[in-house]
């Protein structure tokens, strides 16, 4: 049981868009800067979203991070069939002392 | 370029321990805190520990408190877990990750390539 909560899959068809949220605490996600990783198969997960909403070089504008009291959402438009992934939260927890995930979402481009 | 790469996974028995280690380069290593996050296969993300960017402090998971054991030695560029009275749970790929902040703790930004922990008889 995670203690972020993520919906276990989305989907869309390519070019569409679509929101994958996640739901927190006053301890984590209230407080603190969200994250957000794509994890390819057989990969390591790479930030895709930190602090909220900013995007690393290199990871296109189609990716986009929102956060609204205790909830976050990533955004994904004009979906590609690369975008085929699993995409996971993460925030600090102050009451944990640690960093949650979400359970991760499986994005499946149709 | 920021690079974190694992070693010391393998295969274990139960009971008995590992230490894994990550080297890093590429950025102040002294300046940034370093993170144990682990994945079992076909599961999600499981963060495991935290060392500050001094070493001054050290945060870990209820999973694996009182077993493993987080430092660094900013010397070497080098961060360690210690892992003892492995469990067969605690059989996953274990990565190394940079936390986002300076001198904090909060999410990670760069991740190193994993390395794998089987504990099995």
């Amino acid at each position: 049981q995670s203690v972020l909560t993520q919906p276990p899959s989305a989907s869309g068809p390519p070019g569409q868009r679509v929101t994958i949220s996640c739901s927190g605490s006053t301890s984590n996600i209230g407080p603190n800067y969200v994250y957000w990783y794509q994890q390819l198969p057989g990969t390591a997960p790479k930030l895709l979203i930190h602090r909220i909403n900013q995007r690393p070089s290199g990871v296109p504008d189609r990716f986009s991070g929102s956060k609204s009291g205790t909830s976050a959402s990533l955004a994904i438009s004009g979906l590609r069939s690369e975008d085929e992934a699993n995409y996971y939260c993460a925030a600090w927890d102050d009451s944990l002392s640690g960093l949650v995930f979400g359970g991760g979402t499986k994005l499946t481009v149709l | 370029q920021v690079q974190l790469v694992e070693s010391g996974g393998g295969v274990v028995q139960p009971g008995r321990s590992l230490r894994l280690s990550c080297a890093a380069s590429g950025f102040n290593f002294s300046n940034y805190g370093i993170h144990w996050v682990r994945q079992a296969p076909g599961k999600g993300l499981e963060w495991v520990a935290v060392i500050w960017y001094d070493g001054s402090n050290t945060h870990y998971a209820d999973s694996v408190k009182g077993r493993f054991t987080i430092s660094r030695d900013n010397s070497k560029n080098t961060v360690y877990l210690q892992m003892i009275s492995l469990r067969a749970e605690d059989t996953a790929v274990y990565y190394c990750a940079r936390d986002d902040l300076m001198f904090g703790t909060t999410g990670v930004d760069y991740w190193g390539q994993g390395t794998l922990v089987t504990v099995s008889s």
